[in-house]
């Protein structure tokens, strides 16, 4: 079993929806999530990180997280075209050294 | 300021040959991390510097790779005899101290013939 599961997509939605992407972790050691952004042929850059349970929100993004069901989301209100890109969720046990990364949500923003 | 930079950004070798990748981190970063990409993928924890301290190499996916820190900077990711399974974009990030959020390199993607 992988440490963090992402559906691979793609997953498509008409420019102006809400685009929602699911990750779900094994260990219930991670303490720290993390959605990251990867656009085809470039390197990752992170665009939320979230702690606790619950909501946060940063502009369009909003992170969710339940440690109860092991599951952390990432909701963009009113997606661009500009946000197709492939959605990268990683987990961390509170070490700053390991990060455990899903293998990535293909996002199709259609204008 | 200049971000993370890795060299080279492309390296194409043959199998058996020994490849060597650079990765220079954002001045100041005392964390520095290595990642491997395979196609459709996602990355796959390889080794962490932190400082002096020693490294946490848990990730290395066998004892043909090694990487080194000198002088808590530049770091160089070495393959040795080299595989054609060792083809992926390896990725470089750098870290604060005791902050979470890595900056990545452009990466190298490596391939082997």
């Amino acid at each position: 079993q992988k440490e963090v599961e992402q559906n691979s997509g793609p997953l498509s939605v008409p420019e102006g929806a809400i685009a929602s992407l699911n990750c779900t972790y094994s260990d219930r050691v991670s303490q720290s999530f993390f959605w990251y952004r990867q656009y085809s042929g470039k390197s990752p850059e992170l665009i939320m990180s979230i702690y606790s349970n619950g909501d946060k929100e940063d502009g369009r993004f909003t992170a969710q997280l339940n440690k109860a069901s092991q599951y952390v989301s990432l909701l963009i209100r009113d997606s661009q075209p500009s946000d197709s890109a492939t959605y990268l969720c990683a987990a961390n046990r509170g070490n700053f050294n390991k990060f455990y990364f899903g293998s990535g949500t293909k996002l199709n923003v259609k204008p | 300021g200049a971000g993370v930079s890795q060299s080279p950004s492309n390296k194409v070798t043959e199998k058996g040959k020994d490849v060597e990748l650079r990765c220079d981190p954002i001045s100041g970063h005392t964390a520095l991390y290595w990642y491997r990409q395979s196609l459709g993928q996602g990355l796959e924890f390889l080794i962490y510097f932190q400082g002096n301290s020693a490294p946490d190499k848990s990730g290395l996916p066998s004892d043909r790779f090694s990487a080194e820190r000198t002088g808590g900077s530049v770091s160089t990711l070495t393959i040795q005899r080299t595989q054609q399974e060792d083809s992926a974009v390896y990725l470089c990030a750098s870290s604060e101290d005791r902050v979470y959020e890595q900056y990545f390199g452009p990466g190298t993607r490596l391939t082997v013939t």
